[in-house]
């Protein structure tokens, strides 16, 4: 699996915009990009994934690079519930039932 | 979607006792996945189960631990001779696998141990 990496903390204020990066210069052409979060004290939570094009759902919005060498998470508005560890993780959807390896992700703060 | 559940949320033992987790999957989920969280890392792949069928093991899993899904429902994951290095989180997760398909993990709330 390519390796990711995202910077250790970031800050948001509650409303804004929140943009979390995710570096993956060795991602191959079979490897999808997927997003998770997780809250203190509670298992990680499914965000979204993307192989090449941009990807929106109600809770994010993946955007990824032409040359998918990264790629970057976005909270359009960004709440206080929204300050979690956030995970990107790059692996083959094949048939190893995708079990995914997280790294230590980004340590999103939201602030009022 | 009662959600994956786990019990229990937390374990003390003492080292080189033997202790068993238990966890419920997505009742129609038929993959499920065994994780460990250290404190500041992030979850680190165990095991994966289709249905009853335990088809990964990472090199994390050594031999004094053992995980079951007997029926391709519930499973058991089981430490024995416990180290103060098993202390962990210990995720299950859950998800409904299929030919050309990704369906995200669910997770539990995971089980606490600590070995002392």
């Amino acid at each position: 699996d390519a390796k990711t990496t995202q910077p250790t903390s970031m800050d948001c204020a509650e409303g804004r915009a929140a943009n979390l990066p995710c570096n993956h210069s060795t991602i191959s052409g079979n490897e999808y990009v997927y997003w998770y979060r997780q809250i203190h004290s509670q298992g990680p939570q499914y965000i979204i994934h993307g192989l090449k094009n941009n990807e929106t759902n109600e809770m994010a919005s993946l955007i990824i690079t032409e040359d998918r060498k990264s790629s970057t998470l976005i909270l359009p508005h960004a709440t206080l519930r929204d300050t979690a560890v956030y995970y990107c993780i790059v692996r083959v959807a094949g048939n190893s039932g995708y079990a995914l390896n997280f790294g230590k992700g980004t340590s999103l703060l939201v602030t009022p | 979607d009662t959600g994956v559940s786990q019990d229990p949320r937390h374990k003390i033992t003492k080292r080189g006792q033997n202790v068993t987790f238990r966890c419920d999957p997505i009742s129609e989920h038929n993959r499920l996945y065994w994780y460990r969280q250290t404190l500041g890392q992030g979850p680190e792949f165990l095991t994966y189960f289709q249905n009853e069928a335990q088809l990964e093991k990472s090199r994390l899993l050594s031999d004094r631990f053992s995980a079951e899904r007997p029926k391709g429902s519930f499973s058991t994951l089981e430490i024995q001779r416990t180290e103060q290095g098993d202390s962990a989180m210990y995720l299950c997760a859950s998800s409904l696998g299929g030919p050309g398909r990704y369906s995200p993990l669910h997770f539990g709330n995971g089980t606490r141990l600590t070995v002392t």
